[in-house]
């Protein structure tokens, strides 16, 4: 069990330009979650997979993010047209669809940052 | 909205002090989870609260749930250094099966100094 791994860990990119982050979750989990954090702040949700299916997007996940978990496995986040107030630390996270504790797993994130 | 409350949101303690952090939430919930991070690192999970009257203890830190007051207490015992770091609670979005995105705290950044 290597944890749940997020790539790149760091990304500085100009205004305009797009982006993409890849999570891979722990193996044998089938929730997936993206979260956002900014400075001083608690992570908010974006939205979350169970297998390849994307269950909930947040109203903060405006048209210019998609997130795509295709096989099930691994899942990315892009980031179209970015703006400054893109800049945060993205979070991943994995948990089991059953077992009694289903808590999430945080990957290291992927800080984002937008010049 | 669920919405979820920490107090306080910065703390500053005496080697060897004792001090609680708490967390309110706004709707039902018999789970709860607190959550560790240092300085650019990400989310360390510390506890999870799972009923009503649930007590967990690591260390030096102890947390609980009491659901009928929507309240969760985090005690820190006799602070060392190594403490120093933004704690989160946090709810599940939608009632007590787990499995739903996590609503945080603003977070509590304890600084712990000698």
């Amino acid at each position: 069990d290597t944890g749940v791994s997020q790539n790149p860990r760091h990304k500085i990119t100009k205004r305009g330009q797009n982006v993409t982050f890849r999570c891979d979750p722990i193996s044998e989990h089938n929730r997936l979650y993206w979260y956002r954090q900014t400075l001083g702040q608690g992570p908010e949700f974006l939205t979350y997979f169970q297998n390849e299916a994307q269950l909930e997007k947040s109203r903060l996940l405006s048209d210019r993010f998609s997130a795509e978990r295709p096989k099930g496995s691994f899942s990315t986040l892009e980031i179209q047209r970015t703006e400054q107030g893109d800049s945060a630390m993205y979070l991943c996270a994995s948990s089991l669809g059953t077992g009694f504790q289903r808590e999430q797993y945080f990957g290291p994130g992927t800080r984002l940052t937008v010049t | 909205e669920l919405k979820v409350e920490q107090n306080p949101l910065f703390l500053s303690m005496q080697e060897g002090k004792n001090y609680t952090i708490y967390c309110n939430y706004s709707t039902t919930s018999d789970r709860l989870y607190w959550y560790r991070q240092d300085p650019g690192k990400s989310l360390e999970s510390l506890f999870v609260l799972l009923s009503n009257g649930a007590v967990k203890q690591e260390g030096r830190l102890m947390a609980s749930l009491d659901t009928k007051a929507r309240l969760s207490t985090l005690h820190i015992t006799a602070a060392v250094h190594d403490l120093s770091a933004t704690y989160f609670c946090a709810v599940d979005k939608r009632g007590n099966s787990g499995n739903t995105p996590l609503v945080f705290g603003k977070g509590t950044r304890l600084s712990v100094i000698a």
